[in-house]
């Protein structure tokens, strides 16, 4: 079975605070998605990677930043978080022919 | 971006029926597609996909239909049970992007 774990279910911070949130999986996927998912606006692409170190923007990746360093370990980061940061974050990886597989989500409020 | 949307926000059906939730997408291009079960406060689950030089595709008391002419997607969950209740959304792939509805909320009666 595909596993994608999202270490932080449930986080809050401050406005300002730098966050970090980690996904990982365990297996030897090349493909990793950063998501956050509004009510209304369904899941938005944030960052992805398709390999250690490389990564490309999706459609909103302004206030984010992402770090690749290993394979199995794909983390978004938020400089200084703000309140329309707060949203719930979803890690996917996909497996080509076999389509894209989510983590449990990790849900940020910024206050 | 592509538009995928669904027809309905909300679904109430009695347990024991069947449920149909649709899908609406945009680019023909799109070759595969995708539905997801998501409960409250958990990540969207796997259910079924479909690629596109299919037009219907049976799982577990699941079954998707693709009509490509309309693009059209949908979604048929025989013998709805309360376990069932959660957020259904589609998703379509085109040129290694995927793309996603908003979501039909579905309530099982007991």
């Amino acid at each position: 079975d595909v596993k994608v774990t999202q270490s932080s279910r449930y986080l809050v911070k401050r406005t300002g605070e730098k966050v970090f949130l980690e996904c990982v999986q365990d297996m030897d996927h090349e493909n990793m998605f950063w998501y956050r998912q509004d009510p209304g606006l369904g899941l938005r692409l944030i960052y992805f990677s398709y390999d250690v170190k490389m990564k490309e923007k999706g459609d909103i990746p302004e206030g984010y930043s992402v770090s690749r360093e290993k394979k199995e370990r794909f983390s978004l980061i938020l400089e200084s978080a703000s309140t329309n940061q707060t949203s719930m974050y979803l890690c996917a990886i996909s497996i080509p022919g076999q389509g894209l597989f989510f983590g449990e989500g990790s849900r940020l409020t910024v206050l | 971006g592509e538009s995928v949307g669904l027809h309905l926000p909300t679904l109430s059906v009695q347990e024991g029926d069947n449920s149909i939730i649709n899908c609406a997408y945009s680019n023909s291009a799109s070759d595969y597609f995708i539905w997801y079960k998501q409960e409250s406060g958990k990540g969207p689950q796997f259910i079924i996909d479909i690629r596109s030089n299919m037009d219907k595709r049976q799982g577990q008391r699941v079954t998707v239909l693709l009509n490509k002419t309309v693009k059209h997607l949908s979604l048929q969950i025989a013998a709805t049970q309360p376990g069932d209740s959660a957020v259904y959304f589609c998703a379509e792939n085109a040129a290694y992007q995927f793309y996603f509805g908003t979501g039909t909320s579905l309530t099982v009666i007991p």
